[in-house]
């Protein structure tokens, strides 16, 4: 099956420092892919969609300027935590559909676990 | 988003089948049932999705009543690999996301 990857698979950050986390379609082109984050023993829940050119598109109360995200190219989109806190501490991964399968199941990353310290 | 109700948890024994069921009452024509699955600290991976019609893929296979409310996921063979949390998404209209519930999470016991 296809290959999404992430980097970093962990990052330990202090408060008040931003992290960047990469999330790479190592064998598609991605014109989609999508952020979310997990708690410990919940679900996932999805922050936004990121397209490539173009704004992303996030959910209800998930807060914008906080959570940068780029899509700059059909392999590459990145999801900048700004000014981390210890709540931002969660696990976030990234997903992406190959547009060329008709129906459209997505390929995740490994995630990557960020802690605020 | 149409939702889906799957039990918690469930316990199985290795080598046993599995059936996880899912609720999904409120689907519409357009819908496909998606399962995918998350083992510990790793991302989702696909495992299933159907229509109208069973589907057997070299993962599992997966049984839908005829009116479309409710399938069931079945591992024929389950191993200790298979314990994760199973989660069973409708996905289907304009948009591709996927919107996760709480899932069901399989122990298997050796």
């Amino acid at each position: 099956g296809a290959v999404v990857s992430q980097h970093p698979s962990w990052v330990i950050c202090k408060s008040g420092t931003s992290v960047k986390i990469e999330c790479r379609s190592l064998d598609f082109q991605a014109t989609t892919m999508f952020w979310y984050r997990q708690f410990p023993k919940q679900s996932l829940m999805l922050m936004a969609t990121s397209n490539e050119g173009s704004k992303a598109t996030y959910e209800q109360g998930v807060e914008k300027d906080k959570f940068l995200i780029n899509h700059a190219s059909l392999t590459l989109s990145t999801l900048t935590v700004t000014s981390a806190h210890p709540e931002d501490s969660s696990f976030y991964i990234c997903s992406a559909t190959d547009p060329y399968r008709v129906f459209r199941e997505q390929y995740f990353g490994p995630g990557t676990r960020l802690t605020v310290t | 988003d149409a939702k889906t109700t799957q039990p918690n948890s469930m316990e199985s024994n290795e080598e046993e089948p599995v059936h996880l069921p899912c609720n999904h009452s409120t689907i519409s024509g357009t819908d496909y049932i998606h399962w995918y699955r998350q083992l510990p600290s790793q991302g989702p991976e696909y495992v299933i999705h159907g229509l109208t019609s069973n589907v057997n893929n070299r993962m599992a296979s997966l049984a839908i009543a005829e009116d479309r409310k409710s399938s069931t996921l079945i591992l024929h063979r389950a191993t200790l690999r298979d314990a994760a949390v199973y989660y069973c998404i409708l996905f289907g209209g304009a948009t591709n996301k996927l919107i996760f519930g709480t899932g069901t999470l399989l122990a298997v016991q050796p």
